[in-house]
């Protein structure tokens, strides 16, 4: 029943290693997201898709890279893992941002952890 | 550069409180903004604003917006120990897939 689920929920690993989280949604949503939330809680945005398409790619490392298989999926791979990396990863999907008044919608997050 | 600007940064009540959150923005083709609660793990849809001085109800919390002074306020009547969350409040731009968030104000509601 979950509408968008992100696995895994929790990710330790040590720096240098590389990882990947993925996230659907069972929405019928065109559009997808990936947010980076720090330790004080704010949002910021990384990465969108709409139709398997990179829409928003703001200023992130090319060690992140996203990948959309279908509309329904859109997954963030990071290679070589640094400290800085350690935060919570949210997944969000919603209908055509653009043009609708529809409001995104949240997976649960994955906490990732660098030792 | 676009931005959106919430306060206080936290704040500390007792149970019966009534709180008034602010949400102020500076975003070009200004489209919406939204209401979200957080607590432990992903943010909760509350209320989406499109247009000036029309209040949003759902039980104790209620929130309007004003687009000719650019902020939103969140009010929570009678609050209760579960109302302790981070709230967060994100605007989106016409045209655009992004949404813009605060910084978030955090709550704690004391028994």
């Amino acid at each position: 029943d979950t509408a968008v689920s992100q696995t895994p929920k929790y990710l330790v690993t040590q720096m240098g290693n590389d990882k990947s989280i993925k996230c659907e949604q069972n929405l019928g949503h065109d559009t997808m997201y990936w947010y980076k939330q720090d330790s004080k809680k704010f949002l910021k945005i990384m990465f969108s898709y709409n139709n398997k398409e990179l829409i928003i790619n703001e200023t992130v490392p090319n060690r992140f890279s996203p990948k959309s298989p279908d509309k329904a999926h859109l997954n963030l791979h990071i290679n070589s893992l640094e400290l800085g990396d350690s935060a919570v990863y949210f997944c969000a999907s919603s209908q055509d941002p653009p043009y609708s008044n529809q409001p995104q919608h949240f997976g649960d997050g994955t906490r990732l952890s660098i030792l | 550069e676009d931005k959106v600007v919430q306060s206080p940064l936290s704040l500390v009540v007792h149970e019966g409180d009534t709180v008034t959150l602010n949400c102020s923005y500076e975003v070009t083709n200004f489209r919406s903004l939204l209401w979200y609660k957080q607590e432990k793990k992903a943010p909760t849809f509350l209320f989406m604003l499109t247009s000036s001085g029309i209040e949003k109800k759902s039980g104790r919390l209620s929130s309007i917006l004003d687009k000719k002074e650019l902020f939103s306020i969140l009010n929570i009547t009678a609050t209760q120990t579960g109302d302790s969350a981070v709230y967060l409040c994100a605007v989106g731009a016409s045209g655009t897939y992004k949404y813009i968030f605060g910084t978030g104000t955090r709550l704690k509601v004391l028994a």
